[in-house]
This record gives C-alpha cells, structure tokens and sequence, in this order.
C-alpha cells in the first residue's frame, strides 16, 4: 500500500523566515514519483515540483527548494525568506505502480500561515 | 480559457435536487479525474476517464455519476445528495492516463453545500 505522511497539520512563521514542511512516503515500488502542490484560499491545486525516484538531485527553484532523501523516505519542502503570499495548504503526494497505477496518494496538507 | 477550467465554483443544494458540476480542460490532456476534498481529510479520488472511457471508480455512491463526452470536457451529475457530501470537489486532467511521471493540473474546484 501506498502512504504519504505530512505530519505536520499547521505551521506559523514570520515574514522573511525560513520554513520547512515534511513530507514521508511508503510504497513497494522502485520506480515512483513525488509531487508538491500548493492550495492557496482560492482552491486550485498548483503544481509546484515532480521528483522521480532515481534522481535523488535536490532542486532549487527561486525560494523554494526540496531535499529528496531515499534513505529516509523523505521529500521535504523548504521555502527561502517566506512571504505572505505563500500562505497555502501545501500538499505532498506519490504515484507509483503498487496499486492503482493511476492514483496519486496525497498526504493530508499541512496548512502554512505566514504572518507580516 | 487555459488550464482547467470548473463550474459553479459555489453551489449550494437541497438533498432532493439534481445538478451537476462541469469541467472543461484547455491542455489537450486526454484523462481526467474528480477528486473530492472533505474539511481535515486527504483528497481521494473518486473517478478517471482515459479518451472519454471511464477507468476507475473508487466505490463512489451512485448518487453521484459522472461523464466525459469527449477528451476536454468532464461532468459530474448529482442527485438525493447528503448532506456529508457537502465538500470541494476538483477536477484534473494530465496528457495520459498511465504515465506515471505525468503531471494532474486542477482546476480551482466547486464547493458544494448540501443542505
């Protein structure tokens, strides 16, 4: 079975601090990817990062950046300087084939205020 | 338009009626998902379409039926809801269905209420 975990249910920060949202994943597969997608107030869903399992490279886009750890089963999301735009529901999920090749697993969001 | 595309976006409905919720992706993608969003639970995906032909149904109730025309359109009808449906429903669609790299764009969601 597939699982993805965000244990992290709501974060607090103040403007221009870093913040770090984790995100850890089980599947049986060797072959998957892991997404991260932004839920602002308004409701869409916004694509932010795809990782596939066998490029461990961590990525750096702006402010933004993911640390991809195999080891640990873990793909977390670090955001630079923060800003009050980037208060969000953030979403971590994995699709793989174990199980429904056609499913991606979210984890449960974790709720990210960023305070002037 | 680009992207994907939903209506209502707000819509509110008694137990009785019957609706149905449109979505309309401008990607050119060819599957499409419905994903219902309760308060405090993950997404879970409800149904897929691959080239108009319905591919999964994860035991939804049968109030609620979807239906694809075609490759860029996507509707949900709703009928005798309950009022635990009541939740954002969003649509998606990704260039293929068993890609597994592929990408699923949302739209911005319709939030039903059920009363």
């Amino acid at each position: 079975a597939q699982k993805v975990t965000q244990a992290q249910t709501e974060i607090s920060v103040v403007e221009k601090e870093d913040v770090t949202l984790d995100c850890v994943y089980e599947t049986r597969d060797t072959t998957y990817y892991l997404f991260w997608y932004k839920q602002p107030p308004s409701g869409e869903l916004v694509f932010l990062i795809r990782r596939n399992s066998f490029d461990e490279q961590n990525e750096i886009s702006g402010r933004y950046s993911w640390n991809f750890q195999k080891s640990t089963s873990s793909f977390n999301f670090t955001i630079t300087a923060s800003q009050v735009v980037d208060s969000a529901v953030y979403f971590c999920a994995l699709r793989s084939f174990a199980g429904s090749a056609r499913q991606l697993t979210f984890g449960s969001g974790t709720q990210l205020t960023v305070l002037p | 338009e680009t992207g994907v595309t939903q209506t209502p976006r707000h819509l509110v409905m008694g137990m009785t009626n019957k609706k149905s919720l449109k979505c309309e992706q401008h990607l050119g993608h060819n599957a499409m998902y419905w994903y219902k969003q309760s308060a405090k639970k993950p997404l879970e995906l409800m149904f897929v379409y691959s080239l108009e032909e319905r591919v999964e149904n994860n035991s939804v109730p049968s109030r609620f039926s979807p239906e694809c025309p075609n490759s860029s359109h996507l509707f949900l009808h709703l009928h005798t809801l309950q009022p635990e449906d009541s939740a954002l429903y969003l649509c998606a669609s990704s260039p293929r269905l068993a890609g597994q790299q592929d990408t699923q764009y949302f739209g911005p969601g319709t939030r039903l209420t059920v009363l």
